[in-house]
């Protein structure tokens, strides 16, 4: 399947800091979903993008889908630590619940008070 | 939102014995369930492929007898290692995609993931 790029691997930030998180591809990418696995836990889905130039937010966390179609970034203002964990990219060649995600490589961020 | 249950969360098992893993979805009916591997600090890598009443689809280097993947009902995929040995030691998560035409098939539900230990 096509392969998601992320980068950082890691970010450690003090509480208050912001963090992002990207997401590259070398071809086009039909969506892009985003996903967020604390310690010990699993992928707990956060958003789907689709649209070329797409961006959501959600509280302080916002999401944007590249004019491209090509990569992805996940912004989140003023880190807490609750916000601690490792986020995952993750697309699918098509929508419908018959196809497997490809996951990215995840960015572990790490807060400090 | 869909949940999905995994069981056991935890095992412990001798090399050479096989152990079994369960992953159902609760509310919703799962024509096909995703099984993934996990090492620490590591992304999910995707193992197989489980549709209900047929054969498992498995990714390159995955050995089917190994990981043996049975979907015999709409609700419940099950992942039995066999023979495990200490390398199959790893976090084991299965999910499932919603269903089609209730606007929840874009996201993927996680079940609460299995960490094997072979000792």
């Amino acid at each position: 399947g096509q392969q998601v790029m992320q980068i950082p691997q890691y970010q450690h930030v003090q509480e208050g800091e912001d963090f992002t998180t990207y997401c590259n591809s070398s071809t086009t990418l039909s969506n892009i979903q985003w996903y967020k696995q604390r310690p010990g836990g699993h992928p707990v889905f956060l958003i789907q993008l689709v649209k070329s130039g797409e961006v959501k937010k959600q509280k302080r966390l916002t999401f944007q889908f590249g004019e491209a179609k090509k990569n992805s970034s996940l912004h989140i203002t003023a880190t807490q630590t609750t916000d601690v964990g490792t986020y995952f990219c993750a697309q699918s060649p098509r929508a419908g619940s018959g196809y497997a995600l490809n996951f990215g490589k995840g960015t572990s961020l790490l807060v400090t008070p | 939102g869909a949940v999905v249950s995994q069981h056991p969360s935890r095992v412990i098992c001798k090399s050479g014995t096989s152990v079994k893993i369960e992953c159902r979805s609760l509310d919703f009916q799962a024509t096909t369930m995703f099984w993934y591997r996990q090492f620490p600090k590591k992304s999910l890598m995707l193992m197989a492929t489980s549709n209900e009443g047929s054969k498992a689809t498995y990714e390159q280097g995955v050995e089917k007898d190994k990981f043996l993947i049975n979907h015999a009902s709409l609700t419940l995929s099950t992942l039995t290692v066999t023979s495990a040995h200490p390398e199959d030691s790893s976090f084991y998560i299965c999910s499932a995609r919603g269903p089609a035409g209730q606007g929840m098939n874009t996201e993927a539900f996680f079940g609460q993931g299995t960490r094997l230990t072979v000792v």
